[in-house]
């Protein structure tokens, strides 16, 4: 089953506008992590939010964690033409694989 | 090594072949994962290891997949008389611990069946 699920599916904005990409995820997790990816081949982890945090920022990077609701949210502010990618969610936890969701395609417009 | 490598970076293969994809890991990371990507979608889990043991297979396609990991660090995915179907970008990823820590992935082998 799928573990992670963004929302939305595909975001277009302007640059300098910011961005705001949604997950929810289904069981019990030790952590939440966000991925990018470019062109369709490997990705690059952005952050690791743990179950006991609430909050964590990284440069433009904001991310949130709501375990009561089984979210998270990543914030990219003043958004660049080069953070153009897809974006994933995946959740990670005790004798668990690292689950991914489907993805959301952000486009920024220089 | 210094990232995850994977080799061939790319595969044509005529269909009923069979393939074999290699994964090389980080140095020192115990969890090893596959994951198959076909264009424009998500993530589709296949395997993971933790060592050289295989917790999760549940995400193999069909028993033709399969998959192993020796010395508790290459991995081979081999397809066993391939389908077009199978077409897509086969990604490995390494972590220190699994699911508890950032995983890094290697660039991944796009496989064709023709």
């Amino acid at each position: 089953s799928q573990q992670g699920e963004e929302d939305p599916q595909a975001l277009s904005i302007q640059e300098g506008e910011n961005a705001t990409m949604n997950c929810s995820y289904k069981t019990s997790i030790n952590n939440l992590q966000w991925y990018r990816q470019n062109s369709g081949r490997g990705l690059v982890h952005l952050i690791l939010i743990r179950s006991n945090e609430r909050e964590k920022h990284s440069g433009r990077l904001r991310v949130t964690l709501d375990t009561s609701k089984k979210s998270s949210s990543l914030l990219i502010t003043a958004s660049r033409a080069a953070d153009t990618a897809s974006y994933f969610c995946a959740s990670g936890g005790a004798n668990s694989k690292l689950t991914f969701g489907k993805g959301i395609t952000l486009s920024v417009r220089p | 090594g210094a990232g995850v490598s994977q080799s061939p970076s790319n595969k044509v293969t005529e269909k009923g072949k069979d393939v074999e994809l290699r994964c090389d890991p980080i140095s020192g990371h115990t969890a090893l994962y596959w994951y198959r990507q076909s264009l424009g979608q998500g993530l589709e889990f296949l395997i993971y290891f933790q060592g050289n043991s295989a917790p999760d297979k549940s995400g193999l396609p069909s028993d033709r997949f399969s998959a192993e990991r020796t010395g508790g660090s290459v991995s081979t995915l081999t397809i066993q008389r391939t389908q077009q179907e199978d077409s897509a970008v086969y990604l490995c990823a390494s972590s220190r611990l699994q699911g508890y820590t950032e995983a890094f992935f290697g660039q991944g082998t796009r496989l064709t069946v023709v």
